[in-house]
């Protein structure tokens, strides 16, 4: 299947800061991305679809001036998440799509302290 | 009508045996139905999908069962083994909609030996 990979896997920060969060199609061309947020025993919840020159599109609920994403290229898709709090420590995972098909990256861990 | 139903919340099965996760939906406009597997701190994995056009479809040991008119569709597990033990995802999608996912809640699996 295809290959996603995330950079870093996983990253401690203190509250206040920047965190930027990489996703990478290591095999193929993805015009787009999806960035999910995942509660420990929860299912996967979808922040924002990425596509690749163009602005990204936000669910309901989700905050764009803090949760940055930025697709400059056909194989990378990168969140940022802007002024973190404890409250933003979490498990967060992208994937992207081949035709109608979804391959997952392996996910960063977040943890705001 | 977005939502997609899975049960059980959690299963345990003991080696050798069959494992049932079933699932079940609202909106007829879905058109693909992959299901996940996640282990522990990893992102989530395809096992398997299907399309609504077929009743069934069989991947070494595991099996989608599609029903059409009732909007349900489940994921068996055949002879499970130990190491099939993780978290389960059924999911639906629509490609006109972006193929976005609208993911169940989650079967954790455990196959004792």
């Amino acid at each position: 299947g295809a290959v996603v990979s995330q950079h870093p896997s996983r990253v401690i920060c203190k509250s206040g800061t920047s965190v930027k969060i990489e996703c990478r199609s290591l095999d193929f061309q993805a015009t787009t991305m999806f960035w999910y947020r995942q509660f420990p025993k929860q299912s996967l919840m979808l922040m924002a679809t990425s596509n690749e020159g163009s602005k990204a599109t936000y669910e309901q609920g989700v905050e764009k001036d803090k949760f940055l994403i930025n697709h400059a290229s056909l194989t990378l898709s990168t969140l940022t998440v802007t002024s973190a709090h404890p409250e933003d420590s979490s498990f967060y995972i992208c994937s992207a799509i081949i035709t109608e098909t979804q391959y997952f990256g392996p996910g960063t861990r977040l943890l705001v302290l | 009508q977005q939502q997609v139903k899975q049960s059980p919340q959690s299963l345990i099965v003991q080696k050798g045996g069959i494992s049932i996760i079933n699932c079940a939906y609202e909106n007829t406009a879905f058109d693909y139905f992959p299901w996940y597997q996640q282990f522990p701190g990893k992102g989530p994995a395809l096992l398997i999908a299907i399309r609504p056009d077929v009743s069934e479809k069989k991947e070494g040991r595991f099996t989608i069962s599609f029903n059409k008119s009732a909007k349900q569709f489940s994921l068996h597990i055949m002879d499970s083994q130990p190491g099939d033990s993780a978290t389960y995802f059924c999911a639906a999608s629509m490609y006109t909609s972006g193929s976005r996912l609208t993911f169940g809640e989650g079967t954790q699996l455990t196959v004792n030996p």
